[in-house]
């Protein structure tokens, strides 16, 4: 079955850029939106993006202006930069699978499967 | 608004029913789907769409929507179900932007 699993460092300095990357392993990446979720220490969970295998992205209002997500199709991968990085920025970042579909007029988008996640903490 | 609105908490006795609300104007338009997350873990699917389980959660999950509230409902709570549960939709904005509530804590007692 599908798994997706994070990778990238574990500290990131101040100033700097989060990179992380999500493998998708026991399918293809070219189907369906692939995105990203953040979940600072003790709380709730925060959408950072998505983007769809062919490249089209959309991203958190709130993260827009630091954040970028990229693909690459002939590595199964999809990976997540974040500029400027502060101690706010330290989480679990999960990768996950998004689906949208439609019931009788009504649409719901759900995240199927997702990463086992990865504590990213921005410290100097 | 974009924002979904849970209870922070929320108990219930072993084997009784416990529903778990999320409310939000998005969803008048789209159903949510939830998430339970116990600690360490990462968030898993129990609910999406009208009223969809995938394969492997129990049927005494069960999801449903009236007006801008949309609820889950756990019958005959089990220990086991002790755990964090989140809603998700997406957001009526137009700008197809993705949303979560702030989580509610199920204690089983």
């Amino acid at each position: 079955q599908v798994q997706l699993q994070e990778s990238g460092p574990g500290l990131v300095k101040p100033s700097e850029t989060l990179s992380l990357t999500c493998t998708v392993s026991g399918g293809s990446i070219s189907s369906y939106y692939w995105s990203w979720i953040r979940q600072p220490p003790g709380k709730g969970l925060e959408w950072i993006g998505y983007i769809y295998y062919s490249g089209s992205t959309n991203y958190n209002p709130s993260l827009k202006s630091r954040v970028t997500i990229s693909v690459d199709t002939s590595k199964n991968q999809f990976s997540l930069k974040l500029s400027s990085v502060t101690a706010a920025d330290t989480a679990v970042y999960y990768c996950a699978s998004l689906r949208g579909e439609n019931s009788s007029g009504w649409e719901y988008w759900y995240f199927d499967l997702w990463g086992r996640g990865t504590l990213v903490t921005v410290s100097s | 608004s974009s924002e979904l609105t849970q209870d922070p908490a929320v108990s219930v006795a072993l084997g009784q029913t416990v529903r778990i609300t999320c409310q939000g104007d998005s969803l008048r338009s789209y159903y949510a789907s939830w998430y339970q997350q116990k600690p360490g873990q990462a968030p898993v699917l129990v609910i999406y769409g009208k009223n969809n389980r995938p394969s492997g959660i129990p049927d005494r999950f069960s999801g449903s929507s009236s007006g801008n509230t949309a609820s889950l409902t756990i019958t005959g709570a089990q220990a086991e179900d002790e755990a964090d549960y989140y809603c998700n939709s997406r957001d009526s904005s137009g700008n197809h932007y993705v949303v979560f509530g702030g989580g509610t804590k199920l204690t089983v007692l």
